[in-house]
């Protein structure tokens, strides 16, 4: 079966630092990685996927990751983090089938000045 | 702009009276899903329609129902809600899938059970 973790809970950086978030898979095959964002109250947000190709993958927001498949690993990244980056951010995987998408527990990011 | 409508964004139940969340799209999506999702925890899929068929997943609670009347909308009904459904239920559409393509999220309905 599919499992994804997220080992931080919660991350607390400074605006303007670097930020990583990790996110390890479990799956027998390649697997489809996705990151969501969810800002308090609402819905969650794509950032970016990871279906095939290039491993380092761009999305929206400034954000990017890397799928490792050596590591069973799809990292979440930022350069610069702004205060509006606070959020719950969540990894998930899925498949070309019919198996619904598998949620991390989610990390929960706060930014400080 | 194409989007997922949830309504209300909030509601507020008494233990035990009936309630329905409604979901609208406008991407024309074959796939919609309901999610439950408690405070600090990963959303948790109730059930999904790819086009009218019904998927229940296994530890879906017989309190919950779904119908989907026409591609665009979609309801989760609540028969007799506990204080234990007290939750954010998360509408979401996906072209296809449901594992491989990207779902795309309503902003969510807040259920309070008194």
């Amino acid at each position: 079966a599919q499992s994804v973790t997220q080992p931080d809970i919660h991350i607390t950086v400074s605006e303007g630092a670097s930020l990583e978030l990790r996110c390890n898979y479990s799956y027998g095959a390649t697997p489809y990685l996705f990151w969501y964002v969810q800002s308090p109250g609402q819905g969650l947000q794509l950032l970016l996927k990871y279906f095939s190709g290039d491993t380092l993958v761009q999305g929206i927001k400034g954000f990017e990751a890397e799928f490792k498949r050596s590591q069973s690993s799809f990292n979440l990244r930022k350069p610069s983090v702004h205060w509006s980056d606070a959020a719950e951010y969540f990894c998930a995987v899925g498949d070309s089938g019919n198996t619904p998408l598998v949620f991390g527990k989610g990390t929960r990011l706060s930014v400080i000045a | 702009d194409a989007m997922v409508i949830q309504n209300p964004r909030y509601q507020v139940t008494q233990f035990g009276k009936p309630v329905t969340l409604s979901c609208s799209q406008t991407l024309n999506h074959n796939v919609m899903y309901w999610y439950q999702q408690k405070s600090s925890q990963a959303p948790k899929l109730l059930f999904h329609y790819y086009d009218k068929d019904f998927n229940n997943e296994a530890d879906t609670p017989d309190n919950f129902q779904s119908r989907r009347p026409n591609t665009s909308f979609c309801f989760l009904d609540i028969r007799s809600p506990g204080l234990g459904d007290a939750a954010m239920y998360l509408c979401a559409t996906s072209r296809g899938g449901p594992g491989g393509e990207t779902q795309y999220f309503g902003p969510g309905t807040r259920l309070l059970v008194l």
